[in-house]
């Protein structure tokens, strides 16, 4: 079994919709939460951190931690085409981030 | 300021070649990385150099060797190439808990 299990998707969905990813983990030492977006043939890119357990907001974008249940939601509220990416959830139970542990990522397509 | 660069973009290999990946960053960071990135497997860490001088094996090491030049480059290198080394590669850097990343070199070994 992963230590990290993401569903690699595709996940298709409308214009305006909101959109749910998840990451499960079974390490729980874990207490640094990410998720990078990856647009196609580009290197990934940071776009939420957490730490422990709780919520974070950035505009349209909230990530939620449940350390009871080892578990990771990425939201996206207002569905954008530009939204088009490939999603990967990282953790670690370190500040020092050299062993960052991804999710097989998620890729989502935003239809027009 | 260019971030992480890495050359080449691609490259074919046979079987039994080496090559080296080069890496480079201007960020003045301590901390470098190479992962691959294979279909359905996610971003898998090779190895890492946490500062100059120093290197540590990740979750999937074998068959590659790395060499941190100074605190801008770290390089990858495949001794004898195996069609299970086709993947993407990206290196990374960071001085705190963000990761930036490299555009990738894509990697086919026949």
């Amino acid at each position: 079994q992963k230590e990290v299990e993401q569903d690699p998707g595709p996940l298709s969905v409308p214009e305006g919709a909101i959109v749910s990813l998840n990451c499960t983990y079974s390490n729980s030492a874990f207490q640094y939460f990410m998720w990078y977006r990856q647009y196609s043939r580009k290197g990934p890119e940071l776009l939420m951190y957490t730490y422990s357990s709780g919520n974070k907001e950035d505009g349209r974008f909230t990530a939620q931690v449940d350390k009871s249940s080892k578990y990771i939601s990425l939201f996206i509220r207002d569905s954008q085409p530009s939204d088009s990416a490939t999603y990967l959830c990282a953790m670690s139970a370190s500040s020092n981030t050299g062993k960052l542990i991804f999710g097989q990522g998620t890729t989502l397509q935003v239809k027009p | 300021n260019a971030g992480v660069t890495q050359t080449p973009k691609f490259q074919v290999l046979k079987t039994g070649q080496s090559m080296t990946l080069q890496c480079a960053q201007d960020m003045n960071h301590n901390s470098m990385y190479w992962y691959r990135q294979d279909p359905g497997m996610g971003l898998r860490l090779i190895y890492y150099s946490a500062s100059e001088g120093t290197t540590d094996k990740g979750e999937v090491p074998n068959g590659y060797n790395v060499s941190r030049l100074n605190k801008r480059e770290f390089s990858l290198r495949l001794e004898s190439a195996a069609p299970s080394q086709t993947s993407v590669y990206f290196c990374a850097s960071s001085a705190g808990y963000e990761q930036y990343f490299g555009p990738g070199t894509r990697l086919t070994v026949t």
